[in-house]
């Protein structure tokens, strides 16, 4: 166990819909990463945030934002959903802020999205 | 832009032989290279680590093997067992920068 924790753990909606992720960080890290995992895109940088700001953008889309509130928690919110936006989402979270060189993430057990 | 590449997709091996997985990068700047496991059901949880100051670090049965030059790097699991079989990630990234990039994974069989 992480100590990440992530909800819902599947979600099924329709095309046009919003749906929110939400994820826990372990205690103490004050950066949270969001990830998207699909079977022909692999692992993908989404975005992070440190201490309640965005850090670094990845290859969000623009439907897709996210934001982390003062008790460090985190939400991931996807509108206008596509077939393809079916996907697995992960949430990481690191003590540093820079999760580069030498700051393990430590990943939840993701958020399985089926869009329909 | 796909800047890490994994190979092979997929791999068999049997109980007790050495599985090897490789990765490959275009960026010269990425200066570490974790490398992560993911079970069924599970987020990827993090393997094994190397900065390219060193050729290769060993942690048990798993061994990244470095090599600068080239911009590979691979992790080789000695003695594979059926407790192994999990996908496998590679990845990279540059001191101070938030964007890691992953490799596409290697799902991994170890069969008994």
């Amino acid at each position: 166990d992480s100590g990440v924790t992530q909800t819902p753990k599947h979600l099924i909606t329709a095309t046009g819909q919003r749906v929110t992720l939400r994820c826990s960080p372990r205690s103490g890290d004050l950066s949270v990463y969001w990830y998207q995992q699909s079977l022909d895109q692999g692992l993908q940088f989404l975005i992070q945030y440190y201490n309640g700001e965005e850090r670094a953008k990845g290859n969000i889309l623009e439907r897709f934002s996210a934001q982390q509130f003062p008790d460090l928690h985190s939400e991931l919110n996807l509108s206008s959903l596509e077939l393809g936006d079916s996907a697995l989402y992960f949430c990481a979270s690191s003590v540093v802020p820079s999760g580069g060189a030498g700051e393990t993430q430590y990943f939840g057990p993701g958020t399985r999205l089926l869009v329909l | 832009q796909q800047q890490v590449k994994q190979s092979p997709q997929s791999l068999i091996v049997q109980k007790g032989g050495i599985s090897i997985i490789n990765c490959a990068y275009e960026n010269t700047a990425f200066d570490y290279f974790p490398w992560y496991q993911q079970f069924p059901g599970k987020g990827p949880a993090l393997l094994i680590a190397i900065r390219p100051d060193v050729s290769e670090k060993k942690e048990g049965r798993f061994t990244i093997s470095f090599n600068k030059s080239a911009k590979q790097f691979s992790l080789h699991i000695m003695d594979s067992q059926p407790g192994d079989s999990a996908t496998y990630f590679c990845a990279a990234s540059i001191r101070g920068n938030n964007d890691m990039r992953f490799g596409a994974g290697t799902r991994l069989t170890v069969k008994p």
